[in-house]
């Protein structure tokens, strides 16, 4: 087990509506980054939060957004959904002054 | 561009042989390396890393070894386990990289009884 723990675990939505997943990190780790895994594929960088801004973004568009809570809890939102976002969405953590990335079990996301 | 492949999609090993797993990446300046193992339903975990300064690294019954001059990563599983099937994906972090770790499509071990 990680520590990283992620809410819900599976979410249906139709497309056009709004979406907020959530993480929470092991405490002591100050950096939480989000991936979008779609099925057969390696996760997608989205983007990452440190000391709650974010700090470096993948090619997703705005409609993906974040926030980081001073208690290193983080949320994904994603505005307009489209069925292409029917994917596994993970998080992760890592503690300060490291590299290593400790994932939650991620949220399965489907789009109707 | 960037980008991390690996060489076959699927493995299969028979239980107790060891197993290794191929991974080319395409980013000379990436200096960070990861394994990750991916049991369905599960998050990736992480399994070993090294960094561009060294050429092999050991763990528990798992061994990275990094070629620079091919851009090639492989990932050895000693005595390999019916618990070690799962996905397996290597990522690269380049030097530059607001830690961003590029994940490749990754590889499915199958473990033979």
């Amino acid at each position: 087990e990680t520590g990283v723990t992620q809410s819900p675990t599976h979410l249906i939505k139709t497309r056009g509506q709004q979406v907020t997943l959530r993480c929470s990190s092991q405490s002591g780790h100050n950096t939480v980054s989000w991936y979008q895994q779609a099925l057969g594929q390696g996760p997608q960088f989205i983007f990452q939060y440190y000391r709650e801004e974010e700090n470096g973004r993948g090619n997703f568009p705005p409609r993906f957004s974040g926030l980081q809570f001073p208690n290193y809890s983080s949320e994904l939102n994603v505005n307009a959904l489209e069925l292409d976002d029917s994917a596994l969405y993970l998080c992760a953590s890592s503690p300060i002054n490291t590299d290593t990335q400790y994932f939650g079990p991620g949220t399965r996301l489907t789009v109707l | 561009g960037e980008s991390v492949g690996l060489h076959l999609p699927t493995l299969s090993v028979q239980e107790g042989d060891n197993s290794i797993i191929n991974c080319a990446y395409s980013n000379s300046a990436s200096d960070y390396f990861i394994w990750y193992k991916q049991e369905s339903g599960k998050g990736p975990q992480f399994i070993i890393d090294i960094r561009s300064n060294m050429d092999k690294r050991q763990g528990q019954r798992v061994t990275v070894l990094l070629n620079k001059t091919v851009k090639h990563l492989s990932l050895q599983i000693a005595a390999t386990q019916p618990g070690d099937s799962a996905v397996y994906f290597c990522a690269e972090a380049p030097l530059n990289r607001d830690d961003k770790i590029i994940f490749g499509k990754g590889t499915r071990l199958h473990i033979l009884p």
